[in-house]
């Protein structure tokens, strides 16, 4: 079964802080796996996918087949970097589209 | 350009009412078509996705049914709401080929009361 587990409902650090939002996924082939994110007010849109190999925003994403892992990370903490993240996997060949449960980052001053 | 339309923003149904909410693409063709409830503590979950018109895979089970009536429309309905179906309700399109991008409606507020 595609599933996508994001295990921390809310992380919180310091700005400057390193960030590691983490995310797991189960897929029996290969899947497309992206991370979006949501800020205060905002719509939901894409932040970086694992195909693209790209940092945005100082975000960086690796796909791990063997640990079916794509945490993402960035170095450093900035304050307008809180919002909702969300991880999501696609089927190469299917129009399917599944999210996991989302973290809230929180950057405090 | 494409964009997303889905209406109403919010809204508040008794116990029992039916349910309509639209959601129309425009800028592309055949694109796929999504609705997710985003609750908390639950994240955001796929309710429905159609690759093409009459093409619906409902992903669970519910009070809840979609349709496609037109390439670019996409419709979430109830003939009875329940108070659990309360929510915040997304439509989403992406294209059809493989790794693209997913854009979102601006969601609507359900209240079910």
């Amino acid at each position: 079964a595609q599933r996508v587990t994001q295990p921390e409902k809310l992380l919180s650090v310091f700005k400057g802080a390193p960030v590691e939002l983490k995310c797991n996924y189960s897929y029996s082939g290969s899947p497309e796996l992206f991370w979006y994110v949501q800020y205060s007010r905002q719509r939901l849109q894409l932040l970086l996918r694992h195909i693209s190999r790209e940092s945005i925003k100082g975000f960086t994403a690796d796909l791990n087949k063997g640990e079916t892992s794509f945490h993402l990370k960035k170095p450093f903490a900035q304050e307008e970097d809180s919002a909702m993240y969300y991880c999501a996997l696609s089927g190469r060949n299917t129009g399917k589209l599944i999210f996991g449960q989302g973290t809230t980052l929180q950057v405090k001053p | 350009s494409q964009t997303i339309h889905q209406w109403p923003a919010t809204l508040v149904q008794p116990v029992g009412s039916p349910l309509s909410l639209e959601c129309t693409v425009e800028g592309t063709s055949n694109p796929n078509l999504y609705w997710y409830r985003q609750a908390a503590g639950r994240g955001l979950q796929l309710l429905f996705y159609s690759v093409g018109i009459g093409q619906i895979s409902s992903e669970v089970p519910q009070n809840l049914s979609a349709s496609r009536p037109q390439d670019r429309q996409f419709i979430l309905s109830s003939k009875k709401l329940l108070l659990s179906d309360s929510g915040f309700y997304l439509c989403a399109w992406s294209e059809l080929t493989a790794n693209t991008e997913a854009f979102f409606g601006q969601g609507t507020r359900l209240t079910v009361v």
